[in-house]
C-alpha cells in the first residue's frame, strides 16, 4: 500500500477562494482524521470519521471549514471562503478502529491563503 | 485524554542512547501511551506504544514506570535521521481509532 495520499502537497490561493484538500486513506482502514498544523497551535485535530460516518468535529474552526467522505477511500476537506489565518500544513490520517492500533499520516498539504 | 508533559528540547551525540522522558501523571486505567516523532516537513510517523510492561521494537525501546505517571522512550543508537520532534500521547486507543491530541512535543537534536 502507498500510504496515505494527500493532494495536492501545496496549494497557493488568494483569500476569499474556495479549497479543497483530498485524502486518500490506507485501503481497509476505517477511521479517517484532517489535522492542522502550524507553528503557534502546534498540531490540532479537526474533525474524525468512523467508517464514514463523522464522529467529532469539534475541532473544526468555524463554518468555513466542511469535510465529507463519501465512500471509504476518499475525503475531502473544504474551505470556503478562505482566509489568510487559514494557512498551514493539513495532515489526513487513517487507522483501523478498535484496540491499540496505530495511525499512519499523509505527507500533508502546505495551503498558502494570500 | 490524559495531559503529558514533556521537555521543550533535548540534544544526543549521534551514536548514543537517545532517552526521552515523559510524565503522565493523571493517565488513566485504560490510557496507553504512544510515541510519534516528527521530522521536518514530514507527517508524523508511529514510533511504539505500551499499557503497562515495557515494549520493544525495531525502532526504540519504552519503558513505562510500574504507577504508570511516567516514562521514557529509548532510541538505542540516535543517528543524524532520528533529528525530529517526538510526541508523547496517553490516549485509550479504542471504540473510534485514536483520536489523538498532540502537545508541543520534545525537539531532539542528534549532533554529529
Amino acid at each position: 500500500d502507498a500510504g496515505v495520499i494527500q493532494s495536492p502537497r501545496h496549494e497557493v490561493t488568494e483569500m476569499g477562494q474556495e479549497v479543497t484538500l483530498r485524502c486518500k486513506p490506507i485501503s481497509g482502514h476505517n477511521s479517517l482524521f484532517w489535522y492542522r498544523q502550524t507553528m503557534m497551535r502546534g498540531l490540532e485535530l479537526l474533525i474524525y470519521f468512523n467508517n464514514n460516518v463523522p464522529i467529532d468535529d469539534s475541532g473544526m474552526p468555524e463554518d468555513r471549514f466542511s469535510a465529507k467522505m463519501p465512500n471509504a477511500s476518499f475525503s475531502t476537506l473544504k474551505i470556503q471562503p478562505s482566509e489568510p489565518r487559514d494557512s498551514a500544513v493539513y495532515f489526513c490520517a487513517s487507522s483501523l478502529t478498535g484496540g491499540n492500533t496505530e495511525a499512519f499520516f499523509g505527507q500533508g498539504t502546505r495551503l498558502t491563503v494570500v | 485524554d490524559a495531559k503529558t508533559t514533556q521537555p521543550p528540547s533535548m540534544d544526543c551525540a549521534e551514536g548514543r542512547a537517545a532517552n526521552l522522558p515523559c510524565n503522565h501523571s493523571t493517565i488513566s486505567g485504560n490510557e496507553y501511551v504512544y510515541w510519534y516523532r516528527q521530522i521536518h516537513s514530514q507527517g508524523p510517523q508511529y514510533i511504539i506504544h505500551g499499557l503497562k510492561n515495557n515494549e520493544t521494537n525495531e525502532m526504540a525501546s519504552l519503558i513505562i514506570t510500574e504507577d504508570r505517571k511516567s516514562s521514557t522512550l529509548i532510541l538505542p543508537h540516535a543517528t543524524l535521521r532520528d533529528t525530529a520532534v517526538y510526541y508523547c500521547i496517553a490516549d485509550p486507543g479504542i471504540n473510534y481509532g485514536q483520536n489523538f491530541v498532540f502537545g508541543p512535543g520534545t525537539r531532539l537534536s542528534v549532533l554529529p
